[in-house]
């Protein structure tokens, strides 16, 4: 199976700073890679599919880079609205795993 | 628009079975595959199970080999994942996902279900 470890677990900022968390695959998924927010007793939704393509909806402060085992998700100028749990998942093949999370927080 | 409703989730014993349901609505739910997956308190996501379009492409997660079946009914916009022989380690949250392909193999889940409580214990 195909591990994706995230780093890190969990990280302070402030509104209006710059984040970048980095998800790492076990072996080669080439773009296939994705990455969700969940916020407290809700369901995950999608902010970012195929490594870097920002799915509809989503503000332009995300943004998401790379390939073949190093990933990033970067937001920009944090809102408040942004502190959450990300993760990211790979779609590359089955079973198709999440990483552990990073809880973003205050 | 496009929604997703679990159900069938409940407090079970271990070694007993369930059957929970996620009736589609809002798109054109033969048209794509779906996934379960789920949460266990205060954890991460697992990738539970999927089916393709058509009731094919069935994978599984490993900790659910066996014991567990997705299948869905079209004509009922109903996708539904059975459940046997249930462990305390089932308990979580299970949510369903409809899965899309964009440029052409790259999935996502971009639709999820608000989802639906099963706990294991005696």
């Amino acid at each position: 199976d195909i591990q994706m470890t995230q780093s890190p677990s969990s990280l302070s900022a402030s509104v209006g700073d710059r984040v970048t968390i980095t998800c790492r695959a076990s072996q080669n998924i080439e773009r296939y890679l994705n990455w969700y927010q969940q916020k407290p007793g809700k369901a995950p939704k999608s902010l970012i599919f195929a490594a870097s393509s920002l799915q509809s909806g989503v503000p332009l402060r995300f943004s998401a880079s790379g390939s073949g085992t190093d990933f990033t998700l970067t937001i920009s100028s944090l809102q408040r609205e942004d502190f959450a749990i990300y993760y990211c998942q790979q779609s590359r093949t089955s079973p198709y795993t999440f990483g552990q999370g990073t809880t973003l927080e205050i | 628009q496009v929604q997703l409703v679990e159900s069938g989730g409940d407090l079970v014993q271990p070694g007993r079975s369930l059957r929970l349901s996620c009736g589609a609505s809002g798109f054109t739910f033969g048209s794509y595959g779906m996934h379960w997956v789920r949460q266990a308190p205060g954890k991460g996501l697992e990738w539970v199970a999927r089916i393709g379009h058509n009731g094919d492409k069935q994978l599984y997660g490993e900790s659910v080999r066996g014991r567990f079946s997705i299948s869905r009914d079209n004509s009922k916009n109903t996708l539904y994942l059975q459940m046997n022989s249930l462990r305390a380690e089932d308990t979580g949250v299970y949510y369903c996902a409809r899965v899309i392909s964009e440029y052409g193999d790259y999935e996502y889940f971009d639709y999820w279900g608000q989802g639906t409580l099963v706990t294991v214990s005696s």
